[in-house]
């Protein structure tokens, strides 16, 4: 059964902190992991990781896949309040393109 | 830009009720799914559609039932709405037969079942 966990589930850190969300996974024949970002109701789609070590960047965001270790992590640096929100993420299962999703991170920014 | 919509942002239920959930994307895209999302349990998967009229199970079908008689339209039944289907439910799409399975989600609709 394919399987993601999240840590922490839940994290409150002051403006201008830098913070690394972490993603396990054990899925057969793995094709990629997807990070996305709901702050109101729809998440949002942030990154999409395929190859180990290469590092993805969108502004203060990036992420990196170890494929070895089956683990992705999402790192933000100076966050701010608008990064507030729940962090998902998930990967396809074996043959299939349904996403199977960890519990997600709660992200809380304070200023 | 993909635009998934979902019909109603709120609703609120009598248990026993039959409930009718709409999705419509417009990017012609094979793939839809339906998802809950409940603290604590993140988002799992009730069914998914490959194409028209056919039907997948997720990893929760119990108590829900899909219909896709056109492309751009999945709705989620519940036939007999209980409490513990109190949620909120996100629909999703993405297109078939791509190395890119990035999804799509609509808004949401939290549902209340009293």
């Amino acid at each position: 059964e394919d399987k993601v966990v999240q840590s922490p589930l839940s994290l409150v850190v002051h403006e201008g902190d830098t913070v690394t969300l972490n993603c396990s996974y054990e899925v057969t024949n793995f094709r990629s992991l997807l990070w996305y970002k709901q702050e109101k109701k729809a998440p949002t789609f942030l990154f999409m990781l395929t190859s180990s070590g290469i590092e993805k960047k969108s502004g203060r965001l990036s992420s990196i896949l170890d494929k070895k270790e089956l683990f992705s992590i999402l790192n933000i640096t100076a966050t701010q309040t608008g990064d507030s929100a729940i962090y998902l993420c998930g990967t396809p299962g074996a043959g299939s393109y349904q996403l199977t999703f960890g519990k997600g991170t709660k992200l809380s920014v304070i200023p | 830009d993909v635009k998934v919509t979902q019909s109603s942002r709120y609703l609120v239920k009598r248990t026993g009720e039959k409930v009718f959930l709409e999705c419509v994307q417009d990017m012609d895209h094979e793939n839809m799914f339906w998802y809950r999302q409940d603290p604590g349990l993140g988002l799992r998967l009730i069914y998914f559609s490959y194409d028209v009229k056919m039907k997948e199970k997720g990893d929760i079908p119990e108590g829900y039932s899909v219909s896709r008689e056109k492309k751009e339209r999945f709705s989620l039944i519940l036939e007999s709405a209980s409490t513990n289907q109190t949620s909120m439910y996100l629909c999703a799409s993405s297109p078939w037969r791509t190395t890119n399975e990035k999804l799509f989600f609509g808004s949401g609709t939290q549902l209340s079942v009293l």
